[in-house]
């Protein structure tokens, strides 16, 4: 079983539209979550990091982690053709060797 | 604040070959990462370096990559010989400090082993 499973898509929205992308995790010692966006032929960008079950906000994102499901969301709000990328989640723990592990990616296109 | 530097950003080699990476971190990050991303993947961390220490090198190929950190600023990876598999994105990223800093990525290498 891998360490993180996310579901590649292709994800194909209307713009305006309200999206969820999601992630499941098997190892309950992550603490540390994290989104990262991807544009095609450039570096991953952090969006989002969150330390811990809960919400967090920021403009149109809200990245949302669930410890006892072992299952992070970002939610992107009002979709736009700029968001259309690949959206990668990530997660590390102080009891898990420091290590980074990253899902596949989703990618995402929002059609004007 | 500049970023994650790398170069060069896109290489093609032929298999046997050898070839380089070279990366300049955020100034002040202590915590220097490389990964491969091999299309349609995440990233894959190679090696973590802590300042010019190794923290991390369990996934890396040792029989033909090897990674230096002179100084604890840039980075160079090395790949000798190349495989035809060794086709991906190499990234480079830093972090203030070790994980759970958030980490920061540069460009990218895109390398192509024909």
């Amino acid at each position: 079983q891998k360490e993180v499973e996310q579901d590649p898509g292709p994800l194909s929205v209307p713009e305006g539209a309200i999206v969820s992308l999601n992630c499941t995790y098997s190892n309950s010692a992550f603490q540390y979550f994290m989104w990262y966006r991807q544009y095609s032929r450039k570096g991953p960008e952090l969006l989002m990091y969150t330390y811990s079950s809960g919400n967090k906000e920021d403009g149109r994102f809200t990245a949302q982690v669930d410890k006892s499901s072992k299952y992070i969301s970002l939610f992107i709000r009002d979709s736009q053709p700029s968001d259309s990328a690949t959206y990668l989640c990530a997660m590390t723990s102080t009891n898990t060797g420091n290590q980074f592990y990253f899902g596949t990616g989703t990618s995402l296109t929002v059609i004007p | 604040e500049a970023g994650v530097a790398q170069s060069p950003r896109y290489k093609i080699i032929e298999k046997r070959q050898s070839v380089a990476f070279w990366c300049n971190p955020i100034s002040g990050h202590a915590t220097l990462y490389w990964y491969q991303q091999i299309l349609g993947q995440g990233p894959k961390l190679l090696i973590q370096f802590q300042n010019n220490g190794v923290v991390d090198d369990s996934q890396l190929p040792k029989d033909r990559f090897s990674a230096e950190r002179l100084k604890g600023v840039d980075s160079t990876l090395k790949i000798q010989p190349a495989k035809l598999e060794d086709s991906a994105v190499y990234l480079c990223a830093s972090s203030l400090a070790p994980p759970p800093y958030e980490q920061y990525f540069g460009p990218g290498t895109r390398l192509t082993v024909t």
